[in-house]
């Protein structure tokens, strides 16, 4: 069965950056391209981008540009979001999430969430 | 970017039913799925291609979409089923592929 797990949560210092992974397992990685999505505390979910698992292109939404880099390691079938440059209002759940077979339009799978926490 | 818009809460008896709105402009011609979310949990997709079920989800999940409004309708609400909703639309034409709704949290009373 498809399942994302993703790395523990993070504690950091305004300024520090931060790398999230999330380990694919189940299915073949460069399959399917991966989402991140991101939850700020008691707020809504919101797309922050994609990766190509298969060329590593990346597509950033707006407002995720700069500070935000998705990447791969294709041989461990792992994708991974770094932000840099941290600001209090980075602090949030971010999730990877993937689509179904067939269509892109919406998300079937997801991991299980990392917290990112950031304050001085 | 397109805007979906939905009410901030619903409260519901257990055995009622729950109607969850998700606004947005022609909406019924996009296909909208929503999203259960328990705190501290992720998202789970109850309802995909506006009425459709993922297996594993109970029927008392039905969705409907049409003019400027989708609906996520809970029959037979139960305790288990208070949580946070979301509906999402798949727009190809903005850079903002995928648009969340602003979420519902059913509270079962």
């Amino acid at each position: 069965q498809v399942q994302l797990v993703q790395s523990g949560s993070e504690l950091k210092k305004p300024g520090a950056s931060v790398k999230v992974s999330c380990k694919a397992s189940g299915y073949t990685f460069t399959s399917y391209a991966m989402n991140w999505v991101r939850q700020a505390p008691g707020q809504g979910l919101e797309w922050m981008g994609w990766i190509n698992t298969n060329t590593g292109n990346p597509t950033y939404a707006q407002g995720f540009t700069g500070r935000f880099v998705f990447s791969l390691d294709t041989s461990v079938s792992t994708a991974y979001l770094q932000i840099s440059s941290l600001k209090a209002e980075d602090t949030a759940v971010y999730y990877c999430a993937r689509n179904p077979a067939g269509t892109p339009e919406y998300f079937q799978h997801w991991g299980q969430g990392t917290l990112v926490t950031v304050s001085s | 970017s397109y805007v979906l818009t939905q009410p901030p809460s619903v409260s519901v008896a257990p055995g009622q039913t729950a109607r969850i709105t998700c606004g947005g402009n022609n909406i019924g011609s996009k296909s909208v799925h929503w999203y259960q979310q328990k705190p501290g949990q992720a998202p789970v997709l109850v309802v995909y291609d506006d009425s459709d079920r993922p297996s594993g989800i109970p029927e008392r999940f039905s969705g409907s979409n049409s003019g400027n409004t989708a609906t996520l309708t809970i029959s037979r609400v139960e305790a288990g089923d208070e949580a946070d909703y979301y509906c999402q639309v798949w727009d190809s034409s903005s850079d903002q592929n995928y648009v969340f709704g602003t979420g519902t949290k059913v509270t079962v009373l």
